[in-house]
Order: structure tokens, then C-alpha cells, then sequence
């Protein structure tokens, strides 16, 4: 299994900045990263994954980097726009294993 | 593909009644996973089922819960003689395998016990 966590439970970022948000995990054998956002009253929607033979993964307006030596990942949001205030879970996985381990959750915040 | 359904959206059950949360994965996947949130924490695996077995009920309480997937119909997640504690948010999610590639989550149910 793994245990992952965030850093800070809240973060708050102006509309158009850019915002980066931390996870730490505490399993060396974890493969797997995926980060998830969850709006208020949904379930989490998937935003992107890493596998643990990349360091970094881009997608539209979000960038996943993956530093193995230290077990921390982080997910960078480029140009914060309100429709990104939402809670942001970091997940992990071992080898062979169909669970998920979530983190606490950080909240973003836009502000307008 | 209307995704993972899962009903109802919202449940209230009085102290020692029984609470059935329902959940449809996607068409054309046969593994399904609870998972159950407490306010302000992460998501915590519950169980995985696939059609008419149960694989891994390792993070389920031992006692009043149950879950199911029968060959016909949707899974549930049954709570029987609920507390106080069990108000949560339970998702269930499914994918095409035994992985977490296609994860893909429902809007899950929020049980409020008073």
C-alpha cells in the first residue's frame, strides 16, 4: 500500500496566476500517481496520472512533476481560473494493486 | 455513456436503520470499488468487487456492512444499523480491469445518520 499527503490543506491563488500544489508519498515502490479534482457535491474527476518512469507529464493548462529521490509529487495549474477552485487530491499505487491511496485534500481557491 | 451512476444522492436514516447505496458502473466494466470519504479527509478504500464475487473487502468494517454485484443489476453497499460515524460520502468507482488506469469515479451518495 501507500500513504500519500499534502502539504497545505488550503491554498489561495489570483485569477490568472499559476498555481502549484505538493503531495507527499511514503512508499518507494509506488508506481503510479494520479491527481484528482472534486468540486463541491461531485465525485473526483480524474485530471492527469504519472507513471513512476517520468518525471514530469503535461496536459492542457496542468503539468505533473515527479521527483522519486524525494517521494514528492506536485501539480502545477497554469492561468488559475475560477472553474479551478475546488479541492485537489493527490492518489498512489504499489505494483499490482487496484487501490488508491488519497491524500487529505488541498482547496484552492480563485480569486477574482 | 451516462459513466458510474450511483443512487441516491443524498440518504438520511435515524440511528439503527439500514442504509443501501446503489451504484452502475460503466458500460463495459465489470470491476467496481467503494470507496468512503469523511469530511475534510481523502477518499478510503472500502471494497472491490467484480460481477458476483467479492475480491477485497480488506477496508470494510467487519460488522454491518456488506457489499454485493450481483450478475444482474447494479452493486450495493449495505449498512445495517447505522451510527452516527457512518455519515460519509461513498463513492464507487469502476474500471474496464483490475488496475486503477480507468478509474473512473460516480458523484457518489452522502448518508447523513441523525
Amino acid at each position: 500500500g501507500e500513504n500519500v499527503g499534502l502539504h497545505l490543506p488550503t491554498l489561495s491563488v489570483q485569477e490568472g496566476d499559476n498555481s502549484i500544489i505538493n503531495c507527499a508519498y511514503s512508499n518507494s515502490a509506488s508506481d503510479y500517481f494520479i491527481w484528482y479534482k472534486q468540486e463541491s457535491g461531485k465525485g473526483p474527476q480524474f485530471i492527469i496520472d504519472i507513471r513512476s518512469n517520468m518525471d514530469k507529464r503535461q496536459g492542457q493548462r496542468v503539468t505533473v512533476l515527479l521527483n522519486k529521490t524525494v517521494k514528492h509529487l506536485s501539480l502545477q495549474i497554469a492561468a488559475t481560473q475560477p472553474g479551478d477552485s475546488a479541492v485537489y487530491f493527490c492518489a498512489g499505487t504499489t505494483p499490482n494493486d487496484y487501490k488508491l491511496s488519497f491524500g487529505a485534500g488541498t482547496t484552492v481557491t480563485v480569486r477574482a | 455513456n451516462a459513466g458510474v451512476m450511483q443512487n441516491p444522492r443524498h440518504l438520511v436514516r435515524r440511528r439503527g436503520q439500514e442504509a443501501r447505496l446503489r451504484c452502475s458502473p460503466m458500460k463495459g466494466h465489470s470491476h467496481v470499488y467503494w470507496y468512503r470519504q469523511l469530511p475534510e479527509e481523502g477518499l478510503k478504500f472500502m471494497v472491490y468487487l467484480q460481477k458476483e464475487n467479492i475480491i477485497d473487502e480488506s477496508g470494510m468494517p467487519k460488522e454491518r456492512f456488506s457489499a454485493e454485484f450481483p450478475k444482474e443489476g447494479p452493486s450495493i453497499l449495505r449498512i445495517q444499523q447505522v451510527v452516527r460515524g457512518d455519515s460519509a460520502a461513498y463513492f464507487c468507482a469502476s474500471s474496464p480491469s483490475a488496475e486503477p488506469y480507468g478509474y473512473t469515479f460516480g458523484s457518489g451518495t452522502r448518508l447523513t445518520v441523525v
